[in-house]
């Protein structure tokens, strides 16, 4: 049984460019949400999906979309890269929003995206 | 006043003694709360969760909940050096956004 598979797994990038992060969700798992944590700091919700729609969103500007496809998958596009967008980005992945709210989010091992 | 709040590590105990770990909240109305573990250069791992208050234990761990108070926290039994991560708090807003403390960093010492 996978579980919430990431990938790359670490990515340079310069300053100004775009960079799309994917992420698989645990089976079973139809909901997939995305998180920044930089150094010495705890995860930052960015947003979530379900059902291929954007469900919630955190205080982060709209160079961070993203997508989720029928098989569940989602992409995190960032574009005009910043230097603070240095981080690791993780995603999660849970049960369904409707009527099962308390299921446990699930993370992936992350992509660390370091930008010059 | 920071939504989710841990107590300032890092945190050292002696290999075999229990380790308290704190993390108090903001919003009232919160319902779930989780324990993550995390170690350095990998992702949270989800240890356990409680939604009542009172006491939940699974094996040498044992979360307490204090709505009234708005306080959660991480009780380890018998600490290993296998213990030794960063423990996030996370409290879960909305349907599913989780919102993290920023961490406290255990270590045990053999």
């Amino acid at each position: 049984d996978a579980g919430v598979t990431q990938s790359p797994t670490h990515l340079i990038k310069t300053r100004g460019q775009q960079v799309t992060l994917r992420c698989s969700p645990k089976s079973g798992h139809d909901t997939v949400s995305w998180y920044q944590q930089a150094l010495g700091q705890g995860p930052q919700f960015i947003f979530q999906y379900y059902e291929e729609e954007e469900r919630q969103r955190g205080n982060f500007p709209d160079r961070f979309s993203g997508h989720q496809f029928p098989n569940y998958s989602s992409e995190l596009n960032v574009n005009a890269l910043l230097l603070g967008d240095s981080a690791l980005y993780l995603c999660a992945s849970s049960s369904g929003t409707g009527g099962r709210i308390n299921q446990p989010q699930h993370f992936g091992d992350g992509t660390r995206l370091s930008i010059l | 006043q920071k939504e989710v709040e841990q107590n300032s590590g890092p945190l050292s105990v002696p290999e075999g003694a229990i380790a308290s770990l704190n993390c108090t909240y903001s919003d009232r109305g919160s319902q779930s709360f989780f324990w993550y573990r995390q170690y350095s250069g990998k992702s949270p791992e989800l240890i356990m969760f409680i939604y009542s208050n009172g006491d939940k234990e699974d094996g040498r761990f044992t979360a307490q909940l204090n709505k009234a108070s708005q306080y959660v926290s991480l009780l380890i039994r018998d600490s290993q050096p296998s213990d030794s991560a960063t423990y996030l708090c996370a409290v879960r807003q909305g349907a599913q956004k989780l919102v993290f403390g920023q961490g406290t960093r255990l270590t045990i010492n053999p």
